[in-house]
Formats: C-alpha cells, structure tokens, sequence
C-alpha cells in the first residue's frame, strides 16, 4: 500500500545551521511530493513542491531534493532561524489522483536560539 | 492577504449528535478541501470539492459526512451523527486554479471533541 513517512520525530539544530528533514514514501506512482509546515495552533503551511521527474528544487532559503533511486525526499532549510520551528511534513500526490494528498507523519524541527 | 477562516475554532458536541463545521475559503478560489488531524498524528485527506460536487474522497468519508457549498462564500463540513472517533482537528484548505497547483491554503482548523 502507499505510504509515506519520516525518519526523525524531533530535529534539534543551533540558529545559523542548516536543517535536513528527511522522508521515505513507498509509492512510486507519486506525481508531487509537498513539504508542509505547521506552527503551534495552526493549519499546515505549503513551503515547496517538486514533481516526480525532477531530482531538485530550490526556493527561499529551501531546497527539496527528491531520489527516486531509494525512494528518499528531503528538505534543507538554510540558516535556520527560531520562526522555522515548527513540524514538517512531506506529502505526496499520486498521478491520477489529482485531488487527494497524503500526509506523512511530520518532524518536529526545534531551533536553538 | 487573504486568508482562509473557519468557525467555530472548538466544538464540543454529544455522541450521536450532528455537528457543521463552516470554512470560508479564500475568496477566487476555486478548489475546496477538507482534512482532519487527530492529535498527534498526520493530516488526513478527506474530501475535495469543485465546481458544486465532491472531486475525491477518502475511505474516512462515509456516508456520515456531507460537503456542501451553501452560497457564494462558505463550505460546511457535516458529520450527521459524531461518534468518540470523530475528535479530531479539522482542516479547511483552499488553492485557486492558477499557479502551483499543489499549493493549498489551510484554514486554522476547528477542534472537534466528542463526549
């Protein structure tokens, strides 16, 4: 069955350092893969997204790096700052199902002021 | 900028009881949404919406859950009789259909707890 989810729970990285947030996904069919963030109180923050036939996507201070070969998703938040503390989750969208995202099961990324 | 909204923030209800969660989604948005999150865990998918008609829906979206889109600005969520498993936070999200399109916006939910 399709699956998606985290390596690490709790991520802890010093103000100024960058951050690698990790996930697995089991379904090849995937068409997007989508990091989310979401604050304390809040609803999920879309960050990034890259599509399956892509290996890397940058945006502001992020970068998303998708290996197809292992089936790993990453993503690198440069120079850390104490507003990226929050949980991450990866998410993906399979070809097909062009509504429906599936949610992995989030980090949490602690930052150290 | 425009955000999406919902209300109430937290609803307390009986079991058995029906309960609506109402969203307003932002404004030329087109694509509707709806997730729930029990606590401490993922972000489920439940149900899309577009154009006056559910697009997709999970297997969490039986038949004790309604969508419907009331007028011009809101998006209501029912579950018609809440059982102990409904508590959850429930999500409204919302993306227009231009730009990325994978680029949802998320209300800031309403807690549900259920007695």
């Amino acid at each position: 069955g399709e699956s998606v989810g985290l390596h690490l729970p709790t991520l802890s990285v010093q103000e100024g350092d960058n951050s690698i947030i990790n996930c697995a996904y089991s379904n090849s069919a995937s068409d997007y893969f989508i990091w989310y963030k979401q604050e304390s109180g809040k609803g999920p923050q879309f960050i990034i997204d890259i599509r399956s036939n892509m290996d890397k996507r940058q945006g502001q201070r992020v970068t998303v790096l998708l290996n197809k070969t292992v089936k790993h998703l990453s993503l690198q938040i440069a120079a850390t700052q104490p507003g990226d503390s929050a949980v991450y989750f990866c998410a993906e969208k399979a070809r097909g199902g062009y509504q429906k995202v599936t949610f992995g099961t989030g980090t949490k990324l602690q930052v150290i002021p | 900028e425009p955000e999406v909204t919902q209300t109430p923030s937290h609803q307390v209800t009986q079991m058995g009881q029906e309960v609506i969660l109402r969203c307003v989604p932002i404004s030329n948005h087109l694509y509707f949404y709806w997730y729930r999150q029990i606590l401490g865990q993922k972000v489920e998918f439940l149900v899309s919406f577009y154009n006056n008609e559910i697009s997709e829906k999970s297997e969490i979206f039986d038949d004790q859950f309604s969508v419907e889109r009331p007028d011009g600005s809101n998006f209501t969520l029912k579950i018609r009789s809440t059982k102990l498993e409904d508590s959850a936070m429930y999500f409204c999200a919302s993306r227009t259909n231009r730009g990325s399109l994978n680029e949802q916006f998320f209300g800031p939910g309403t807690r549900l707890t259920v007695l």
